[in-house]
C-alpha cells in the first residue's frame, strides 16, 4: 500500500522567513498530492493540490513542488507569519486517501 | 454553505462499551469517510459512504460500522471500545467518492474526541 512520509520534528522558524516542509513517498507515484493544515483540536483544511505532471503551483504565500525522481513534494510558506503555527499533512489520493503523520511548524515572532 | 459538523465533541467512555458519533456533511457533497487520528498521527481512512452503502474500507476490525442517511449525514459506531480506540475521530465529506477522481478534495469536521478507559 502506499505510505506517506514527513519529517515528525517539529520545525521552529523565525517570522518573516521561509517555511519548507518535506513530504515523501512510497511504492507508486501518486497521480495527485494534496497539503492540508491541522491547528489544535479541529480537522484538516484543504490548502493546495498538485498533479503528477505540475512542477510547482503556487497560491499567495504557498508554494508545492512535485518531484517524481525523488518521489517527493516540498511545501513552502514565504514571509511565513506566526498564524501560519499549524500542523501541515499531506495526503495522496489513489483508492483512498493516505495521510503523513503531519510536521508541526512554530513560526516565532 | 454550511460546512462538515460533527457530534458529540468530546465524550468518554469504558472498555467494552459501545458508541456512536454522528456527521452532517457538507451541502452539495454526496460522499462521507470517516478517520481515526491517534495522537501525534494522521488521519487513518475506516471507510467510505456513498448513495448509503460502504464503498471503500481502511484496515480497520468489523466492530467499526457505519450508516448513511438519504440526506447523506452519516453515523459512525464501534461496539467492544477497546482502549486503543481512544482518538479522534473526523468525518469529511466530498463531491464524489474516493478513488474517482485524484482531484477529490476532502471538507473535515472538527472531529469527536472519544476517550476509552
Amino acid at each position: 500500500s502506499q505510505k506517506i512520509e514527513q519529517n515528525s520534528e517539529a520545525l521552529n522558524i523565525q517570522e518573516g522567513k521561509t517555511a519548507t516542509l518535506t513530504c515523501n513517498y512510497t511504492n507508486y507515484s501518486p497521480a495527485y498530492l494534496q497539503w492540508y493544515r491541522q491547528d489544535p483540536g479541529r480537522g484538516p483544511v484543504f490548502l493546495l493540490l498538485i498533479r503528477e505532471n505540475e512542477k510547482e503551483k503556487r497560491k499567495e504565500r504557498l508554494k508545492v513542488t512535485f518531484d517524481t525522481t525523488l518521489k517527493q513534494s516540498l511545501f513552502h510558506i514565504t514571509a511565513s507569519q506566526p498564524a501560519d503555527s499549524a500542523t501541515y499533512l499531506c495526503a495522496s489520493n489513489f483508492n483512498k486517501f493516505y495521510f503523513g503523520s503531519g510536521t508541526k511548524l512554530n513560526v516565532k515572532p | 454553505e454550511t460546512g462538515v459538523t460533527q457530534s458529540p465533541t468530546h465524550l468518554i467512555k469504558t472498555r467494552g462499551q459501545q458508541v456512536t458519533l454522528r456527521c452532517s456533511s457538507q451541502s452539495g457533497h454526496n460522499t462521507v469517510s470517516w478517520y481515526q487520528q491517534a495522537l501525534g498521527q494522521g488521519p487513518q481512512f475506516i471507510f467510505q459512504y456513498y448513495r448509503e452503502e460502504e464503498n471503500g474500507r481502511g484496515n480497520f476490525p468489523p466492530r467499526f460500522s457505519g450508516l448513511q442517511f438519504p440526506n447523506y449525514s452519516s453515523e459512525l459506531n464501534v461496539n467492544a471500545l477497546e482502549l486503543d480506540d481512544s482518538a479522534l475521530y473526523l468525518c469529511a465529506s466530498s463531491q464524489v467518492p474516493q478513488g474517482t477522481s485524484g482531484a477529490n478534495v476532502l471538507t473535515f469536521g472538527a472531529g469527536s474526541r472519544l476517550t476509552v478507559l
